[in-house]
């Protein structure tokens, strides 16, 4: 079963603009982490936050924990065409190695 | 960027073929993943490895066998090639395995496999 659904499918804006995606689960979890996926490429880490922690930053990225609600939140500041790609949450749900669960992520467009 | 090299890329075989696709890492990390992406899927997780000769299933583990007789290898093999493998599988490595809260993925350029 999928855990970790990201919000919207697909979203569209103007390079400059704020991009913002969310990523719902269900069970809890150890940790939450973000991906990104360019086209025909493998993902790439983006950031990691744990159970404990509400918010961290790297560089335009600011990524969001509530666990009360099961949700996570990805905020891209000034966005760039650069910035085009399909983005993924995964969760850890245990201490073991069995890899991550990805949701089914979310493509984000960015308008010159 | 890692060092994890996939191969074959782009493969185009016929059901009932035996299929084995390749990935090497030459960043000595303990645990590598096999990944399989389909549209309105997302990712699923086929098998995994946690050292030499320790594998365990996946998610989507049917119809798909593992091995990996060295640190930097992992192959993922399809007995009997069905058209419900035809994929993107990706291969990912983990220094620490990711129960730890430093267990992020570097994963590979990916393998497209096509089953006619």
């Amino acid at each position: 079963s999928q855990q970790g659904e990201e919000d919207p499918q697909a979203l569209s804006i103007q390079e400059g603009e704020n991009a913002t995606m969310n990523c719902s689960y269900k069970t809890s979890i150890n940790n939450l982490q973000w991906y990104r996926q360019n086209s025909g490429r493998g993902l790439v880490h983006l950031i990691l936050i744990r159970s404990n922690e509400r918010e961290k930053h790297s560089g335009r990225l600011r990524v969001t924990l509530d666990t009360s609600k099961k949700s996570s939140s990805l905020l891209i500041t000034a966005s760039r065409a650069a910035d085009t790609a399909s983005y993924f949450c995964a969760k850890v749900t245990g201490g073991g190695a069995d890899g991550l669960t990805f949701g089914k992520g979310t493509h984000l467009i960015i308008q010159p | 960027d890692a060092g994890i090299t996939q191969s074959p890329r782009h493969k185009v075989t016929e059901t009932g073929t035996p299929v084995t696709l390749r990935c090497h890492q030459t960043e000595n990390h303990r645990y590598m993943y096999w990944y399989r992406q389909d549209p309105g899927h997302g990712l699923r997780l086929i098998h995994y490895s946690y050292g030499v000769k320790d594998t365990d299933k996946g998610e989507v583990s049917d119809g798909y066998s593992v091995s990996r007789s060295k640190t930097e290898d992992f192959l993922l093999t399809l007995e009997s090639a069905t058209s419900s493998q035809t994929s993107v599988y990706f291969c990912a490595i983990s220094e620490r395995g990711t129960g730890a809260n430093t267990g992020e993925l570097f994963f590979g350029e990916g393998s497209r496999l096509t089953v006619l």
